[in-house]
C-alpha cells in the first residue's frame, strides 16, 4: 500500500533554513502536499506541487521534487517563530479516498 | 468562499458514553468530506470518507460510525467510547472531481474518553 516516511523532529536556529523531507512509495501520485499544524489547531494547506513539476516557489517556501527517487522536500527560508509547527507530507493518487499523510515533522526553533 | 466548521471544540466523555461530532461545509456543493483522526505521535489516520449523501466508506474498523444526512453535513458517532477512542478527531472536505483532491480541514476536536 502507499506510505509516506518523514522525519518527527527538526531543530533549526531562527533566521537559518529549514529543510523538510519527505519520501513516498505510489508511483502514481499525482499531487504532492505540505500542511502546517499549529498547537490545537486543524491542518493549514501550504502549498502543493504537480507530479510533473520539480519545484516550486512561494515566498519563503520552496518545494522540490525528484519524481525518480519519490522524494519531496519543503525548504523555510529565514525561519521564524512563528514558523514552529508540525509539518505533514502528503500525497494523492486523485481517488475520493483523500491523501496518504505522512507522521509529521515537528519543526522546533531555537532562539 | 468555502468554510468548514466542525464542533464541539473540546468534548470529555466518559467510557460506554455515546459520542456525536458535527461538521458542515458551506460556500461548495457536492463536496468529498472526509472524517480523520490524530492520535499522539500517529499521524492522521483516515476513518470514514463520503462522496455523496447517504454514501459512506469505512477506512478502519472500530467502533465509530459516519453519516452524512445532508450534502454539507457529516456526523461522526459512537454507541459507546472506549478509552481508546480518545484524540483529535478532523473534518476536512475536498471539490469533488478537482484534480489532485485538496483537502481542506477543520479546526478540529478534542476528544478525552475518561
Amino acid at each position: 500500500g502507499e506510505d509516506v516516511e518523514q522525519s518527527l523532529f527538526l531543530s533549526v536556529r531562527e533566521g537559518d533554513s529549514s529543510v523538510i523531507n519527505c519520501t513516498y512509495t505510489d508511483s502514481s501520485s499525482t499531487y504532492l502536499y505540505w500542511y502546517k499544524q499549529e498547537p490545537g489547531a486543524g491542518l493549514q494547506l501550504l502549498t502543493y506541487i504537480f507530479s510533473n513539476m520539480d519545484m516550486k516557489q512561494d515566498q519563503r517556501l520552496t518545494v522540490l521534487l525528484n519524481k525518480k527517487d519519490k522524494h519531496l522536500s519543503l525548504r523555510i527560508a529565514d525561519t521564524q517563530t512563528g514558523d514552529s509547527a508540525i509539518y505533514f507530507c502528503a500525497e494523492s493518487g486523485g481517488g475520493a479516498d483523500g491523501l496518504t499523510f505522512g507522521k509529521g515533522t515537528h519543526l522546533i526553533i531555537q532562539p | 468562499s468555502q468554510t468548514i466548521h466542525q464542533w464541539p471544540a473540546t468534548l470529555v466523555q466518559p467510557v460506554g458514553s455515546p459520542l456525536s461530532l458535527e461538521c458542515t461545509v458551506e460556500g461548495t456543493s457536492n463536496p468529498n468530506l472526509y472524517w480523520y483522526r490524530q492520535a499522539a505521535g500517529r499521524g492522521l489516520q483516515l476513518l470514514f470518507y463520503s462522496v455523496g449523501i447517504g454514501q459512506i466508506s469505512s477506512e478502519v474498523p472500530q467502533n465509530l460510525s459516519a453519516s452524512r444526512p445532508q450534502d454539507r453535513q457529516f456526523i461522526l458517532s459512537s454507541k459507546k467510547l472506549l478509552l481508546s477512542d480518545s484524540g483529535f478527531y478532523l473534518c476536512a472536505w475536498s471539490a469533488r472531481g478537482a484534480r489532485g483532491n485538496t483537502i481542506y480541514f477543520g479546526e478540529g476536536s478534542w476528544l478525552t474518553v475518561v
